[in-house]
């Protein structure tokens, strides 16, 4: 059984850097196919995807927030760490983590989608 | 802004079929899968379909995906109250400097 746990601090002050550790069970960031997101959600908003990193290391990130990302693995605690930096009050939301897969299928489509998701963790950015 | 449009809400009577549309470009839906995921209220999203048209094991067949071109479709047949939640459709873009992954502005289904 594939579980995942956001954990953090709930707030931050402007322009201070978050760190987010998503601690997950029933899976391997080692094995071949397999990744870790970030998405958040601000309250009332959508869902807007923030990184993921896959399990050879590969790492993606939004355009809009590259800068300010850093996703990181510690395969050995079955970690995957994401830290933001520049925090301001539009980044208030909750943060989640997810599972992954990715494989090219037999037409040569890129398969993936995050198929478990963490429950989740509030953060507030205020002074 | 999300590059993938849905409808802001859609409301139907309990039994009666709501479809969802996602629209995108030659980036992102034109070219890559689309999955949906359902939120209900106060949880966390949960895939409900991937690769445009499979259901994750546990899923009723109630739920359907379709895509032509640069858009996508969720279906939603006999329709029960359990359904009211948000969805949200996405997918890959290939646009601007690297991949990345997008998600639809979501759409509130409403069980009248």
């Amino acid at each position: 059984q594939i579980t995942l746990k956001e954990s953090g601090p709930t707030l931050v002050k402007p322009t201070q850097t978050l760190t987010l550790t998503c601690t997950f069970s029933g899976f391997s960031l080692s094995t071949s196919g397999v990744g870790v997101g970030w998405i958040r959600q601000p309250p009332g908003k959508a869902l807007e995807w923030l990184a993921l990193i896959y399990w050879d290391d590969d790492k993606r990130y939004s355009p809009s927030l590259k800068s300010r990302l850093t996703i990181t693995k510690d395969t050995s605690k079955n970690q995957v760490v994401l830290t933001m930096t520049n925090m301001d009050p539009v980044d208030t939301a909750t943060y989640y983590c997810a599972h992954s897969w990715d494989y090219y299928d037999s037409s040569g489509y890129y398969s993936n989608a995050f198929d478990i998701w963490g429950q989740g963790t509030m953060v507030t950015v205020s002074s | 802004q999300s590059v993938l449009t849905q409808p802001p809400s859609v409301s139907a009577a309990p039994g009666q079929k709501v479809t969802i549309s996602c629209s995108g470009s030659s980036s992102n839906i034109g070219n890559n899968y689309v999955s949906w995921y359902q939120q209900l209220p106060g949880t966390a999203p949960k895939l409900l379909i991937y690769e445009n048209n499979k259901r994750p094991s546990g899923i009723p067949d109630r739920f359907s995906g379709s895509k032509s071109g640069t858009s996508a479709t969720l279906g939603i047949t006999g329709l029960q109250t359990g359904d009211e939640a948000d969805y949200y459709c996405g997918t890959w873009d290939s646009s601007l400097s690297a991949p990345h992954y997008v998600f639809g502005t979501g759409t509130k289904v409403t069980v009248l």
